[in-house]
């Protein structure tokens, strides 16, 4: 048990859904973040929370949009995706500091279609 | 600007044989290196990492990495490999200016023959 949760696992929608991805840290960190991880392209870092405010978003279209309510929770809102943002979006959090570790969730396997 | 490349996108070994993944990294100022391992339907996880002191070390699994700043390299190493091992391996660099941003590199794929 990594203390991230991530819902759902798997998820299906179709180009003009509106889904929303969940994240959740037990750990007390005070970072968060999400990554996205496709096929045969290197780990992409999407977007940083650090205390609730958002401090890093790395050219990320605007169908994505992240939402963090507090230092535990973070959600991804998904609307009109593309098929070539199927992907693997994983969670992750850490304590600030740039020797600390980052703690990762099981992800959410995004299918569009 | 940092950058990991790791080379060899796949690497398949017998069991019981050494295990090593390459990875060399850039950057401007003192790295801090990671290696982290992703096993099928899960997210990464924290093998060993680096920030300062011995240059050589240890991890979880057996695992273990050395430092060589001459070489601008962290590579991974188990003596012997087992079935278990079979995943994907992530190196990452980050540094003091970079705050708490990881760069990763593009996986390396361990397969384990028996």
């Amino acid at each position: 048990e990594t203390g991230v949760t991530q819902t759902p696992r798997h998820l299906v929608m179709g180009m003009t859904n509106k889904k929303s991805l969940k994240c959740e840290q037990h750990l007390g960190h005070n970072a968060m973040y999400w990554y996205k991880q496709s096929a045969k392209k290197p780990l992409e870092l999407m977007f940083v929370y650090n205390f609730k405010e958002q401090t890093e978003n790395n050219s990320v279209p605007s169908r994505f949009s992240p939402e963090c309510p507090n230092s535990s929770h973070l959600f991804l809102h998904l609307h009109t995706l593309q098929p070539e943002d199927s992907a693997l979006y994983l969670c992750a959090s850490s304590p600030l500091s740039s020797t600390d570790t980052q703690y990762f969730g099981p992800g959410t396997r995004l299918t569009v279609l | 600007a940092q950058s990991v490349t790791q080379l060899g996108s796949h690497v398949s070994v017998s069991e019981g044989a050494l295990v090593l993944l390459r990875c060399n990294y850039s950057s401007s100022v003192p790295p801090y290196l990671f290696w982290y391992v992703q096993y099928p339907n899960q997210g990464l996880q924290l093998l060993l990492k680096y920030t300062t002191g011995a240059t050589l070390v240890k991890g979880i699994n057996g695992f273990e990495a050395e430092f060589k700043k001459s070489e601008t390299s962290f590579h991974l190493t188990k003596p012997s490999a087992h079935m278990s091992d079979a995943a994907e391996y992530f190196c990452a660099v980050s540094d003091f200016n970079a705050g708490n941003m990881l760069t990763f590199g593009g996986g390396t794929r361990l397969m384990v023959k028996p």
